[in-house]
Order: C-alpha cells, then structure tokens, then sequence
C-alpha cells in the first residue's frame, strides 16, 4: 500500500513549451501532496505544499506563477512548469501524506526527469 | 537555516561491515525522524523512522539511534551489502507543521564487494 506514481517519468522539451507532471496516490487518500525538485547529487527541495481544494503554499524563492500547482483531488495534484527554460531542468520528486494518519509519513514518487532543451 | 545537518557526505564500507550516517537537528519541536533510501534516478523510500519518545529502533539490519538531549540520531546498517549501496537521507518534520519534511545533505554510500 501507499504508492504514489509520476507521470511522465522523464519528459524533454524544447525552451519556452509549459511541461505538465502528474501525481497520483493509488491506494490511498492523501491530506496533503508535497513538490519538490532535486539537482545532480543534492538533496530534495521542497517546492511548495498542496491541500485539495486550496493554494499551493510555496517556499521563498519559488515563482508560484512559473510552477503552477493544482490539486483538484485528493489522489491527484499536477505540477505545471510554465515557458520552460534549460535552467529548470531537474529532478522533479512529488510526495504525498496519508489522510487520517495518526503518523507523519510521507510516500514518495518515482520522479520527473525534466530537460529542456 | 539549515535545520538537519547530516555526515559524512560519501562513506564507504566494507561488504559485512556497519555503515553508520549521524544527523542532528535544531528545532526541538520535531516529532518524527525518518530515514530515507535513494538510488539514482529514483524516488526516495522510506527506509525506517522514529519518534523521540523512544532511543532505539531496530528494523533488520537497520537501527536508528535517538538522543533527544543532543538532538542526535543515527543510522546504522548492520551486515552492509553492495545492494545498499545509494544515497541515504535523514529527514525530521513537525505534525503541527502540516508534516514537511526537512532534509539532511543526504550520504551517498558506497559498500565495496
């Protein structure tokens, strides 16, 4: 139990295109879906936190206008990277943590690859 | 404010030998500590996790190790293999806190056949 998916796994596209990734609990109804974004041999980043049915809350220094963030379920939240550039390329990492847990934990995706071109 | 600091870095082990990544952490309203595994290109796994009522956890042969008057805890993988070879990550979050994460540096680990 507890699986979260990624869709796509990896993506490639040209500079300036909007790039959608998709995250899914499968098995489980998540309170709240977290983002984040790993560069080469660094540790995780959080983007920005998702409830369903309100805001994302994002971290300082992150454009909420650049990385849009739906959470129109709760099994589901998409991450749009808006006018994509090659300095957005990274690893995109989404988690998400288990309603009515009396716990803390949080289930990893598999992860996005981005690279823009 | 880097809230978990994690050593070493890199480390590498013997096949059989214990790998063993310490972190320690800054706000004393964390109430969860769990341990990630990650292997490239991957997302990261929850590998084991404490709570600061206990000092001890032991899953196989993994352990974690808790001093809450240090603000310490530690990861110790016993009989360590080549297939734990990857990169550990120690985390803490606050529930109060909407359970974000807060990551260590990660330890990219190496266990030599």
């Amino acid at each position: 139990g507890a699986v979260v998916s990624q869709h796509p796994s990896r993506v490639i596209c040209k500079s300036g295109t909007s790039v959608k990734i998709e995250c899914r609990s499968l098995d489980f109804q998540a309170t709240t879906m977290f983002w984040y974004r790993q560069f080469p041999k660094q540790s995780l980043m959080l983007m920005a936190t998702s409830n369903e049915g309100s805001k994302a809350t994002y971290e300082q220094g992150v454009e909420k206008d650049k990385f849009l963030i739906n959470h129109a379920s709760l099994t589901l939240s998409t991450l749009t990277v808006t006018s994509a550039h090659p300095e957005d390329s990274s690893f995109y990492i989404c988690s998400a943590s288990l309603r009515g847990s009396s716990y803390n934990e949080q289930f990893f995706g598999p992860g996005t690859r981005l690279t823009v071109l | 404010q880097q809230q978990v600091k994690q050593s070493p870095q890199s480390l590498i082990v013997q096949k059989g030998g214990i790998s063993i990544i310490n972190c320690a952490y800054e706000n004393t309203a964390f109430d969860y500590f769990p341990w990630y595994q990650q292997f490239p290109g991957k997302g990261p796994a929850l590998l084991i996790a404490i709570r600061p009522d206990v000092s001890e956890k032991k899953e196989g042969r993994f352990t974690i190790s808790f001093n809450k008057s240090a603000k310490q805890f530690s990861l110790h993988i016993m009989d360590s293999q080549p297939g734990d070879s990857a990169t550990y990550f120690c985390a803490a979050s606050l529930r109060n806190a909407g359970n974000m994460l807060t990551f260590g540096g990660g330890t990219r680990l190496m266990v030599k056949p």
